[in-house]
């Protein structure tokens, strides 16, 4: 199956200071890629959707101020959570689907995740 | 909006076959999928069955879709230490990716 790369994949950062997620897609473009939220021992919560050179569509209840979406090529994804407190410690995945031929066209491959520790 | 409700744990010997029973409450879901998360790690598809059949089979995985009843199970024969994860089944709308999670079942298999 097509490969993504999610980075870093564990951040701690100081209260206040804004983090940044990289999600690529290495072997396919993405023209959609979600980001989701897991809490410990919970389900993955998706948080916003992106498609490359448009606005991202956030969930409700989901700030979109905060936690800033950005989709500017076929391969990239970034999220960023801008002041960070302790309680968006979490752990951030994200997904891909695009046009990978070796996949189900339904098929969205995930990241491995970056856990956020907000200090 | 879409539910999806999984049981928390299921604990299993190695070697007998593993259930993990999910539910959801929209009809129009077309595609269900089961993941598997490993401790720290992100998601890997397992496999998926779309709304118009009954059952899959893959190797030692099986599933069953009983649309009627909005019912889904993964089947994992003859299961091993190494299948000890969190599972996920997902369902989706449409074609796209866009997938609600049920809450995971953590999968226990002792020697």
């Amino acid at each position: 199956g097509a490969v993504v790369s999610q980075h870093p994949s564990w951040v701690i950062c100081k209260s206040g200071t804004s983090v940044k997620i990289e999600c690529r897609s290495l072997d396919f473009q993405a023209t959609t890629m979600f980001w989701y939220r897991q809490f410990p021992k919970q389900s993955l919560m998706l948080m916003a959707t992106s498609n490359e050179g448009s606005k991202a569509t956030y969930e409700q209840g989901v700030e979109k101020d905060k936690f800033l979406i950005n989709h500017a090529s076929l391969t990239l994804s970034t999220l960023t959570v801008t002041s960070a407190h302790p309680e968006d410690s979490s752990f951030y995945i994200c997904s891909a689907s695009g046009n990978d031929p070796g996949a189900m066209n339904t098929e969205a491959f995930f990241g491995q995740g970056t856990r956020l520790t907000v200090v | 909006g879409e539910d999806v409700e999984q049981s928390l744990f299921l604990s299993v010997r190695e070697g007998d076959s593993s259930v993990i029973n999910c539910t959801y409450t929209d009809s129009s879901s077309t595609y269900l999928y089961w993941y598997k998360q490993e401790p720290g790690a992100g998601l890997q598809l397992l496999t998926y069955i779309f709304s118009n059949m009954d059952m899959k089979q893959d190797q030692r995985l099986t599933v069953l879709l009983n649309k009627k009843d909005k019912h889904l199970s993964l089947r994992i024969a003859d299961t091993q230490t190494g299948d000890s994860a969190i599972y996920f089944c997902a369902v989706a709308y449409n074609q796209g990716g866009k997938l609600i999670f049920g809450q995971g079942t953590e999968l226990s298999v002792k020697p």
